[in-house]
């Protein structure tokens, strides 16, 4: 079975600092990555996502992740946060088993950030 | 165009009575996704629909949870009585295809709280 783990719970940040939110995932078999994030009182909202290639990926809102497949991670970056990037974020993984694989999401617990002015 | 939505965004109820909840895809979608976020947690897959049979329902907690979609399109999650432990928030999820790369548009969800 897959798991993720999302290393921090909080992180607080000043706002234009540079962030990283932290995801290690586990699976015997390859997988295809997702980053969500939450804003209050709203749905998850799909922020980048790795299915092959490139292992930097680009997403909404000056974000990136970079695909690390020895480390088994997928880090998301911004260079320069906002105060309007506070949320959280969930890091989540679907496995490609391969014939009738599906997109069932796998998440990890969350990481809130905090943009302080 | 309208995304996911779901109703009631807010469902109180009492232990033991027995509640729904409707959840309507983004027209068009054939696969429809249920996941329920406990507090400080990541959504936990429930049930996946592809058109209107369940093909997926390993995350069903207990045979009290229960999923239709008759006409391929709005899904009920159904919870017979319930506990205390069903407090969550339930979101659901649909995608074009079902396929591992579709994108999975999520819905506000319900916040359902079993006193």
């Amino acid at each position: 079975a897959q798991s993720v783990t999302q290393l921090d719970s909080q992180v607080p940040v000043f706002e234009e600092a540079p962030v990283e939110l932290r995801c290690n995932y586990s699976s015997s078999v390859s997988v295809y990555l997702f980053w969500y994030v939450q804003y209050p009182n709203q749905g998850l909202q799909l922020l980048l996502k790795y299915l092959s290639g490139s292992t930097l990926v680009k997403g909404i809102n000056g974000f990136e992740a970079e695909f690390n497949k020895s480390q088994t991670s997928f880090h998301l970056r911004k260079p320069s946060v906002h105060i309007s990037d506070t949320a959280e974020y969930f890091c989540a993984v679907s496995v490609n088993a391969g014939g009738t694989s599906y997109g069932k999401l796998t998440f990890g617990q969350g990481t809130i950030l905090t943009v302080h002015p | 165009g309208a995304g996911v939505s779901q109703t009631p965004s807010n469902k109180v109820t009492e232990k033991g009575k027995y509640v729904e909840l409707r959840c309507d895809p983004i027209s068009g979608h054939t696969a429809l996704y249920w996941y329920r976020q406990s507090l400080g947690q990541g959504p936990e897959f429930l049930i996946y629909f592809q058109g209107t049979g369940a093909a997926d329902d390993s995350g069903l907690p207990n045979d009290r949870f229960f999923a239709v979609r008759p006409e391929g399109s709005v899904s009920t999650l159904k919870i017979q009585r319930t506990e205390r432990g069903d407090s969550a928030v339930y979101l659901c999820a649909s995608s074009l295809t079902g396929l591992l790369t579709d994108t999975q548009y999520f819905g506000p969800g319900t916040r359902l709280t079993v006193l």
